[in-house]
Order: structure tokens, then C-alpha cells, then sequence
């Protein structure tokens, strides 16, 4: 499969405590993009990482990116309850449409 | 700050009626795209648009699926006569141009389609 495997899959933690999320694929990339999810809503667009950058910040998020492992991790440090969501990575497709191809998606739920 | 918009937020129908979904991307992007995602499943792509034609679509945009941008700001995402399995939310997305070096898609909040 082309799409980004995502893990883990659903992730329960404390308000505080910083949450890791990690993503594989399987073919070359130009960039990684992470996406959030609120239960029931639109995508809000997180943070993008080229494929020349190994690390990528954002507030408090940090993002990975191993090309050689073809894989990237998404850093929530001190998370909050707002931070409960889903988040996915996603990558362009090959065909050069700009069209994303999306994990599964790891659902983070940060209690209060 | 712009936003993609989309109406309906949720739409109800009957299996074998026509739906048509629409979506106003931000006034100077290019390219547009409908994903669609089924409650608890991951997104998918179901076609791009650009240059008022298809760029690509996907397996699941079959013929019962059309798209059109019939003015300078609305794009619509038509399926003919709805099944069961349409039932999903459906984003639309749009993106200034592809070749940047941020290339971000903008997506909009999503219309739920039920079909009963």
C-alpha cells in the first residue's frame, strides 16, 4: 500500500504529558504534512516538513522526519484537553496532482 | 484569514436521489479537490480539478460522480443517484499552486452525507 501507517492508533494520555504519534510510508516523498482532525470537523493543517529537513517546529509541536526509514514522528509536548483529536499524516500521491494520501490517523485523547 | 467554505453542513437523502455539494475555495487558488472520509475510516481522495478539468481521479469517483466549477468561485461535487455507501463527510480542499514551497491545502469544515 502507498498510504501512511499510522501508530499508534489511539492514544490516551494526561494533560501534561507530551504525546508522540509516528507515521511510515513507502515511497519517496518532497514533503510530510501532519493534519488534525476534531471529532466531527474539517482538517486543520499542523505543520509541513521537506523532505531536506529532518526537524520541524511548531509551537509546541515538533515534527521528525527519517527519509532513510521513511518515517516521521508528530511531538505534542504539555498537552492539553483542546489537544484531543485525531491527527494524520499525509503525503502527495505520485501523479503530481497535489492530491494528499492519508494515514490512518492516531486518535489522542488528553484528559483532564 | 480565508477559509474554504462548504454547504450544506449535513444533508440527508434518499438512496437513488441526486446530491450536489458545494464548496467556495479561496478566491486565488488553483487547484481543488473533494476527499471524502466514512465515519471512523482515514480520508480519501476522490478527484483534483484544475485548469477547469480533471486532473485525476480516483476508483471511487466513478460515473455516478461529476464535478464542476460553474462560475469563479463555487466548485461542486454532484453524485447522480446516491447508494447506501455514499454515506460519508466530504471535505473539499483548495490549494494555491502546486509548485511552492509551502503547499498547504486548505480544507473546508465538511457536509455529512446520510442516505437512508
Amino acid at each position: 500500500s502507498q498510504q501512511g501507517e499510522e501508530d499508534p492508533q489511539a492514544l490516551s494520555i494526561q494533560e501534561g504529558e507530551n504525546a508522540t504519534m509516528n507515521c511510515s510510508y513507502k515511497t519517496s516523498i518532497n514533503n510530510l504534512q501532519w493534519y488534525r482532525q476534531n471529532s466531527g470537523r474539517g482538517l486543520v493543517h499542523l505543520i509541513l516538513i521537506r523532505s531536506n529537513e529532518r526537524e520541524k517546529h511548531s509551537g509546541r509541536l515538533r515534527v521528525t522526519l527519517d527519509t532513510s526509514k521513511k518515517s516521521s514522528s508528530l511531538l505534542i509536548t504539555a498537552s492539553r484537553a483542546a489537544d484531543t483529536a485525531s491527527y494524520f499524516c499525509a503525503r502527495h500521491g505520485s501523479s503530481n496532482t497535489g492530491k494528499l494520501i492519508f494515514g490512518q490517523g492516531t486518535t489522542l485523547q488528553v484528559k483532564p | 484569514e480565508p477559509e474554504v467554505t462548504q454547504t450544506p453542513s449535513h444533508q440527508v437523502t434518499q438512496m437513488g436521489q441526486e446530491v450536489i455539494l458545494r464548496c467556495v475555495p479561496i478566491s486565488n487558488h488553483l487547484y481543488f479537490y473533494w476527499y471524502r472520509q466514512i465515519l471512523g475510516q482515514k480520508v480519501e481522495f476522490l478527484v483534483s480539478f484544475y485548469n477547469n478539468e480533471i486532473s485525476e481521479k480516483s476508483e471511487i469517483f466513478d460515473d455516478q460522480f461529476s464535478v464542476e466549477r460553474p462560475d469563479g468561485s463555487n466548485f461542486t461535487l454532484k453524485i447522480r443517484s446516491t447508494k447506501l455507501e455514499d454515506s460519508a463527510m466530504y471535505f473539499c480542499a483548495s490549494l494555491r499552486r502546486r509548485h511552492s514551497d509551502y503547499n498547504e491545502q486548505f480544507f473546508g469544515p465538511g457536509t455529512r452525507l446520510t442516505v437512508l
